[in-house]
């Protein structure tokens, strides 16, 4: 299967502060996703953006597909911001590929 | 975006017993997909379900553990059956949404096994 990876890890920012969060994948794909996983569990769908730029407030995502990776920019960062952060690949609305995902602590 | 409604949201069950998870999606998808996320862990692919085929399941879990139900392009049930404390985990329910939105998932099922 395909191979995602994010980077950092974990991540505490301060309020305010600004990141970015990197997703990087091992194969050709024609559909990715951000989602940000809140505390109580659920996945709230951030971007789908298999290529190009998409913006919505104080997010914004980048993905560069002939060169296997994408970015998520997160601005002015707020507390509520706070939680898991996963990448997930996939070609053909087939089988979905998600990585470690990069858990983010803002503090006030 | 297709909009998922699932069911029970949490839960707490001995083990041996069994638990029947609901999806209801308010639009038709192809396919349907069951996850499992362990506690710190990323989500993990259990099966894709078809409408009026059998699931397919990945490496790891087999029809007796998970059985899937698929009546419709609506609807899937996934069960976790015989339960042990290992078992307990999220389990969520996906589909594809419309064709430039990717894909939307449940609200989860926060299963605790005792």
């Amino acid at each position: 299967g395909i191979q995602v990876e994010q980077s950092p890890p974990d991540l505490i920012l301060q309020e305010g502060a600004n990141s970015t969060l990197r997703c990087n994948f091992s194969d050709s794909v024609n559909n990715l996703q951000w989602f940000h996983q809140n505390p109580w569990g659920q996945l709230i769908n951030l971007f789908y953006i298999p290529s190009g730029t998409k913006q919505n407030g104080r997010l914004s995502a980048t993905t560069v597909a002939t060169e296997r990776y994408s970015l998520l920019y997160i601005s002015s960062s707020q507390t509520t911001d706070s939680g898991v952060y996963f990448c997930a690949v996939g070609y053909n609305f087939n089988k979905f590929y998600f990585g470690s995902g990069t858990k983010l602590n803002v503090k006030p | 975006s297709a909009v998922i409604s699932q069911k029970p949201s949490r839960d707490i069950c001995q083990r041996g017993t069994s638990l029947t998870i609901q999806c209801q999606v308010d639009s038709q998808v192809t396919m349907m997909f069951w996850y499992r996320q362990q506690p710190g862990q990323s989500l993990t692919l259990i099966a894709t379900a078809n409408q009026g085929s059998e699931a397919t399941y990945e490496s790891g879990f087999v029809i007796d553990k998970f059985p899937i139900s698929r009546p419709n392009l609506t609807f899937s049930t996934l069960t976790v059956s015989n339960m042990s404390p290992e078992d307990s985990s999220i389990y969520l329910c996906s589909g594809q949404g419309q064709a430039s939105g990717g894909y939307t998932f449940g609200s989860g099922t926060r299963l605790t096994v005792v």
